[in-house]
């Protein structure tokens, strides 16, 4: 098993410009979520997922768009990239259920110019 | 609201000795679990331990163990005979019944030999 991957690992965009990190996992888990990780702020939900087909809001999802046609996997778009979204982003993925843990993906390192 | 505190920002051990990772947590819910993640220099997210909001007894996962005070919202990582590799950023994290984590902003554990 892969686990969780994403791609890129590092990326470099200037402001305006647009683009997808993607994110797939072979463990057939429901929940699929993505995080930005910024010094001293831990790990804050932009978006997350409970099935193909079904995609919600989690603390800071302006400027990032989701979808979620497979399992596998769970893109996030930057529509128009800002300085702000200067951040490391992770994908993760659980089964549905409290108990269940998450696991992650290895990050991308976006720097938006 | 839901909401993650961790007050320790840094932390200092010796090596061989036990240290305390302070969490507490708040959240209307009945039913929720808890979790720590280890992040290393390297950066991926490790899952430790977990404890469900019903679990009378605290867990303990080899050399950590959690140490869960429900009326108190509190769930503490205890580390025990500390190592060197234990140094990272250790974060408290907590799931609620919509299926949406909440981390907090983590603790830098540096473990001196």
């Amino acid at each position: 098993n892969a686990g969780v991957t994403q791609t890129p690992k590092f990326q470099v965009l200037k402001t305006g410009q647009s683009m997808t990190l993607q994110c797939a996992q072979d463990m057939n888990h429901e929940y699929m979520s993505w995080y930005r990780q910024d010094p001293g702020m831990g790990l804050r939900l932009i978006h997350y997922s409970v099935g193909a087909g079904i995609t919600d809001q989690g603390e800071v999802p302006n400027g990032y768009n989701v979808s979620r046609s497979t399992t596998e996997d769970f893109p996030l778009r930057l529509l128009s990239a800002a300085p702000s979204q200067t951040s490391v982003y992770f994908c993760a993925s659980s089964s549905p259920g409290l108990a269940y843990e998450q696991y992650f993906g290895p990050g991308t390192r976006l720097t938006v110019t | 609201a839901q909401k993650i505190t961790q007050t320790q920002p840094g932390m200092f051990v010796q090596e061989k000795e036990a240290v305390t990772l302070d969490c507490t947590y708040d959240t209307s819910d009945q039913s929720y679990g808890l979790f720590w993640y280890k992040q290393p220099s390297s950066g991926e997210m490790i899952f430790l331990i977990y404890q469900g909001s019903y679990d009378e007894q605290n867990a303990t996962e080899g050399r950590y163990s959690l140490n869960f005070q429900k009326a108190r919202k509190s769930a503490n990582l205890v580390i025990s005979a500390s190592q060197l590799g234990d140094s990272a950023m250790y974060f408290c994290a907590m799931r609620n019944t919509g299926n949406q984590f909440y981390f907090g902003t983590g603790t830098s554990l540096t473990v001196i030999p």
